[in-house]
């Protein structure tokens, strides 16, 4: 069972609207938690991260908050433009020997249509 | 350019043909991964490397080797490849940032087809 999940799968918006992106993760113990951009065709490009203490970490129109308690983690996006259309990859890292192993969510495909 | 890149970024082959697919990095980073994204997966570790001559296994290896002999270069061969290695393959290097953590940095990916 994959230890990182979003939802939704695939998001349809307006240009110019705001949307919400969820995940939740049981990655324990917990370090830290990204969110990634990828662009189709492209690699993944980080927007943020959190780690345990932080609740709250903007990017221009993107924020992410995270609550360590429910395990959970939110990307707004505000004002969406054309070029916010892409996958949205959320990716948990444990505390382990190996401080690069990092759990990925299957992602949220967001397409923003004028 | 500094950065990462992958070659090529398109591969077709045939089952059983051995492929390599090759990462470069120019910023000496000590730690580079290979992982492999399936449609409804998330990325998926293959084998990751600490330094040049240091390398372990990932989430699913089977199928796979690589080698670093050099800090920049990282590449991974399919010794013999199946239908189920199709996929999109990325290459990443790793950087530690203040406060501890550590930040991946990825290539363009490669589009591997086995036929």
């Amino acid at each position: 069972k994959n230890q990182v999940e979003q939802s939704p799968q695939s998001l349809i918006i307006l240009e110019g609207k705001n949307c919400t992106l969820q995940c939740n993760y049981t990655v324990s113990p917990f370090s830290n938690l990204r969110w990634y951009k990828q662009d189709t065709g492209r690699g993944p490009v980080s927007l943020t991260i959190m780690t345990f203490s932080e609740n709250t970490k903007s990017n221009g129109r993107y924020t992410a908050t995270l609550d360590a308690d429910t395990k959970q983690s939110s990307l707004h996006i505000t004002a969406s433009q054309l070029s916010d259309s892409a996958s949205y990859i959320c990716v948990v890292s444990g505390i382990g020997v190996n401080n690069n192993d990092m759990r990925f969510g299957a992602g949220t495909r967001l397409t923003v249509k004028p | 350019d500094a950065g990462i890149t992958q070659s090529p970024r398109y591969k077709i082959t045939e089952t059983g043909r051995q492929v390599t697919l090759m990462c470069h990095q120019t910023w000496s980073h000590s730690y580079m991964f290979w992982y492999r994204q399936d449609l409804g997966h998330g990325l998926r570790l293959i084998y990751y490397s600490a330094a040049a001559d240091i390398t372990d296994k990932g989430e699913v290896p089977d199928g796979y080797v690589v080698s670093r002999s050099k800090t920049e270069n990282f590449p991974l061969t399919l010794e013999s490849a199946t239908r189920s290695q199709t996929s999109v393959y990325f290459c990443a290097s790793s950087a530690r940032l203040a406060g501890g953590s550590y930040e991946q940095y990825f290539g363009p990916g490669t589009r591997l087809t086995v036929t």
